[in-house]
């Protein structure tokens, strides 16, 4: 079956430590995006990768790192920087044929820090 | 700066109603517009839509959308406790697949 998936689905962590959220995608798109999905804000753009070893920062990626070494896979990092880590993560993969652009979504890590 | 406005924010309705939800928007290279259904964790696609007054229909689910005044609609016809859910509306940009997306609009279907 072909899909996305993400892991954790829930973590907990302490303030001040660096956390690392994973998507791997089978569907051979060249495209994934990672947002941030808080109460009453919709979804909101933390970084975006159109091909392997590449990314572009989002509207919020303050805090966030990523890397793209593989087509399959865009872990997300949360740093100690972001001042509000606590959010549900939402991974995502698209083509990038104009004719395609549908955005694919993973399950989703709700990651709570205290 | 771009942005997509959704309306209301929460609806709540009774089994059988139809019910109408508002996404307009204002962003610079447009090239469409997404709407999908989140239940409990990965938003789902409904309808993409491109190119204004032509309706997409999926069931009990229709959209359409006018470029010309910015904003598309969702129709549910005769809701169904399923249908609960949060909507999203997005715009997807000319370049690059970027999509942003608006605040949501939770619905809520009682029997």
């Amino acid at each position: 079956d072909g899909g996305i998936t993400q892991s954790p689905k829930y973590l907990f962590r302490k303030e001040g430590q660096n956390v690392t959220l994973s998507c791997e995608q089978n569907l051979n798109h060249d495209a994934m995006y990672w947002y941030r999905q808080d109460p009453g804000q919709g979804l909101r753009l933390i970084y975006y990768s159109q091909i392997v070893n590449d990314f572009q920062k989002g509207d919020i990626a303050e805090g966030y790192s990523v890397s793209r070494e593989k087509k399959e896979s865009f872990p997300l990092t949360v740093t100690s920087a972001q001042k509000n880590p606590t959010a549900f993560y939402l991974c995502a993969s698209s083509a990038t044929d104009t004719s395609s652009y549908e955005q694919y979504f993973g399950p989703g890590t709700r990651l709570t820090v205290t | 700066e771009d942005k997509v406005v959704q309306s209301p924010l929460s609806l709540v309705v009774h089994e059988g109603d139809t019910v109408t939800l508002n996404c307009s928007y204002e962003v610079t290279n447009f090239r469409s517009l997404l709407w999908y259904k989140q239940e409990k964790k990965a938003p789902t696609f409904l309808f993409m839509l491109t190119s204004s007054g032509i309706e997409k229909k999926s069931g009990r689910l229709s959209s359409i959308l006018d470029k010309k005044e910015l904003f598309s609609i969702l129709n549910i016809t005769a809701t169904q406790t399923g249908d609960s859910a949060i909507y999203l509306c997005a715009v997807l940009y000319n370049q690059g697949g970027k999509l942003i997306f608006g605040q949501g609009t939770e619905l809520s279907v009682k029997p």
